[in-house]
Order: C-alpha cells, then structure tokens, then sequence
C-alpha cells in the first residue's frame, strides 16, 4: 500500500530565503506525482506534474524533482514571499492519487 | 475557462440528518473524484468516475454514502444519515482523462455535523 509521507509539517522562512519541501513515497511503480498548493478554506491548486519518466518540472519560481529509485520528490520555491504562504501537497499516482499530509509554508515579510 | 464547480460551499446539518453535495467538473474532463479531507490530513479518495460509471469506490462507506454522475457530467455525493464523524470537507475534482490524470479541484464543501 503506498504511503505519502512529507516533512517538514510546518515551516516558517523569511521573505526572499530560497526553500525545500520534501515528499517521500514507498511505492516507486508511481505514473507521476503532483504538486498543489491549498489556501485557508480553499480547494487545491495544482502546481506542477511530473510524469514518471521525468526528472524534474519547472513553473516559475518553483521547481519539482523526481527520483523514483530513492522514492523522493522535492519542490523548490526560490526567492519567497508571503505570498507563497499555503499548505503544500505532494501526491503519488498509481491508478490512485494519494496525498501526503502536506507542509504548512509560512513565509515572513 | 471554468474550473471545478461546487455546491454548497458550507453545510451544518444536525445528525441522522440527509445532505447532499453536487459537483459540476471542467468541460470535456471524463473522469470525475470525490475526496474527503480531515483537518490536517490530505484528501482521500472516495469514488471515481469514468464518464457515468464507477469504477472504483472501495473507500466509499456504502450503509451511508452514495453518489450518482447521470450523464457522464455532473455529479451529487449523498449522506443519510449523517454522523458526527462525517464532519470534513469534501472535494470534487476532474480530469480529462485518466492518462494523464492531472486532477483539477473544486473549492470544496464544509460538512458540520452536530
């Protein structure tokens, strides 16, 4: 059974510090996995989506990498600000999507 | 274009209560899915379709839940009766085809249950 898993849960930069968000999964027979981004109350939005044959994916400031052997993925936001503010979720798909619990991005002016 | 269409956006119902969400996706996506998500917790699956059919709602709790996509478009996800536990937000999402499978997501319903 595949399980998402992301760290950190929570995570408070200053504005303009470049960061990482890391997502691990223990299946690697993935299709792709894909990033989104959830605001307060809101639904998600889908930032980025890598398909299982590519390594990477770039929207932007924000940078998405896959390595299927190691089970890892990491998005790279550069130069943020308290606009990126959200929380972040990494999701693996097998013929399912499946979400880790996502990282809480505060960024601080 | 118009994303993901959901109806109502907050819901407080008392339990053993009925309530029902509806769910308009983009146009042309054939696949539709609704998730539960918990506080804190990221979206679970509950169903999803292929145009009218279902073809995978393992997760789906069939004593209460039911849902329904006539017409291979819209789509309502149905509790009766409702539970206290059932207090979360459900989503709607679509895709154009399950290939590819870039999901697009709604805003989201608030169920309150007390």
């Amino acid at each position: 059974k595949q399980e998402v898993t992301q760290i950190p849960a929570a995570l408070s930069v200053p504005e303009g510090e470049n960061l990482v968000l890391n997502c691990s999964f223990t299946d690697s027979a993935i299709y792709n996995l894909q990033w989104f981004r959830q605001d307060p109350g809101k639904g998600l939005t889908s930032l980025l989506l890598i398909q299982s044959s590519q390594r990477e994916q770039t929207s932007g400031r924000l940078n998405a990498s896959l390595d299927k052997s190691s089970g890892r993925s990491t998005l790279y936001i550069a130069a943020s600000q308290p606009g990126d503010s959200a929380t972040y979720l990494c999701a693996s798909y097998t013929g399912k999507l499946i979400f880790g619990q996502g990282t809480e991005l505060s960024v601080k002016p | 274009e118009a994303g993901v269409v959901q109806s109502p956006r907050y819901k407080i119902i008392e339990k053993k209560q009925p309530v029902a969400f509806w769910c308009n996706p983009i146009s042309g996506h054939n696949t539709l899915y609704w998730y539960l998500q918990n506080l804190g917790q990221g979206p679970e699956l509950l169903i999803r379709y292929e145009n009218e059919e279902a073809v995978d709602d393992s997760q789906l709790p069939k004593d209460r839940f039911s849902a329904e996509r006539l017409k291979g478009v819209d789509s309502t996800l149905k509790i009766q009766p409702a539970e206290l536990g059932d207090s979360a937000v459900y989503l709607c999402a679509s895709s154009l085809d399950l290939k590819y499978n870039e999901q697009f997501f709604g805003p989201g319903t608030r169920l309150t249950v007390l």
